[in-house]
């Protein structure tokens, strides 16, 4: 079956500092994938999505990287700030859907230091 | 733009009870979800609508769970009779997908957290 998942449940950082969160997927056919943030009380908020076809993809602050050979992305948030404390979870759209169902990863939390 | 509406936004109950939680999307969006989320893990999609028909619900525990959009506007989720393993966030979530392309953006609401005790 398909599946995403995150290699550390929680990640601590000191204001200022870039944070790299990693995930990892199990279906070489997965060919999109994309990161949400969570905070408190609040439902998930898209944050950037990459294809397979490529192998970074740079928002504001934000890069995500694909390695497709060892089934692994991330997401690095430059100068990390108190406002990006928050869950980040990976996801990938089901490669055997054509619903467009998206498939999460459990999460990891983001702690800034101040 | 106004974003996806859920209500309510908490709801203690006893096991064996119903309840029912209401979402409003956003205008002019063709697609509808219902995600349960456990404390500590990723949402799990239950039910996927396409204006008011169901185009996913593989998912969705059909003996005690059931929703609905009619209209293909607002959605309700209702559970019946309900157990202790339901407690969780239930996210209600729209896009405007009304083809097969991958990118098509979820907006998600806040949530309901319901504790069955």
């Amino acid at each position: 079956g398909e599946s995403v998942g995150l290699h550390l449940p929680t990640l601590s950082v000191q204001e200022g500092d870039n944070s790299i969160i990693n995930c990892a997927y199990s279906n070489s056919a997965s060919d999109y994938f994309i990161w949400y943030k969570q905070e408190s009380g609040k439902g998930p908020q898209f944050i950037i999505d990459i294809r397979s076809n490529m192998d970074k993809r740079q928002g504001q602050r934000v890069t995500v990287l694909l390695n497709k050979t060892v089934k692994h992305l991330s997401l690095q948030i430059a100068a990390t700030q108190p406002g990006d404390s928050a869950v980040y979870f990976c996801a990938e759209i089901s490669p055997s859907s054509n619903t467009g169902k998206l498939i999460f990863g459990q999460g990891t939390t983001l702690q800034v230091k101040p | 733009e106004a974003g996806v509406a859920q209500s309510p936004r908490y709801k203690i109950i006893e096991k064996r009870q119903s309840v029912a939680f209401w979402c409003n999307p956003i205008s002019g969006h063709a697609t509808l979800y219902w995600y349960q989320q456990i404390l500590g893990q990723g949402p799990k999609l239950l039910i996927q609508f396409q204006n008011n028909g169901v185009v996913d619900d593989s998912q969705l525990p059909k003996d005690r769970f059931s929703a609905e959009r009619l209209k293909g506007v607002d959605s309700t989720l209702k559970i019946q009779p309900a157990k202790l393993e339901d407690s969780a966030v239930y996210l209600c979530a729209s896009s405007l997908r009304t083809g097969t392309s991958k990118r098509d953006e979820q907006f998600f609401g806040p949530g309901t957290r319901l504790t069955v005790l």
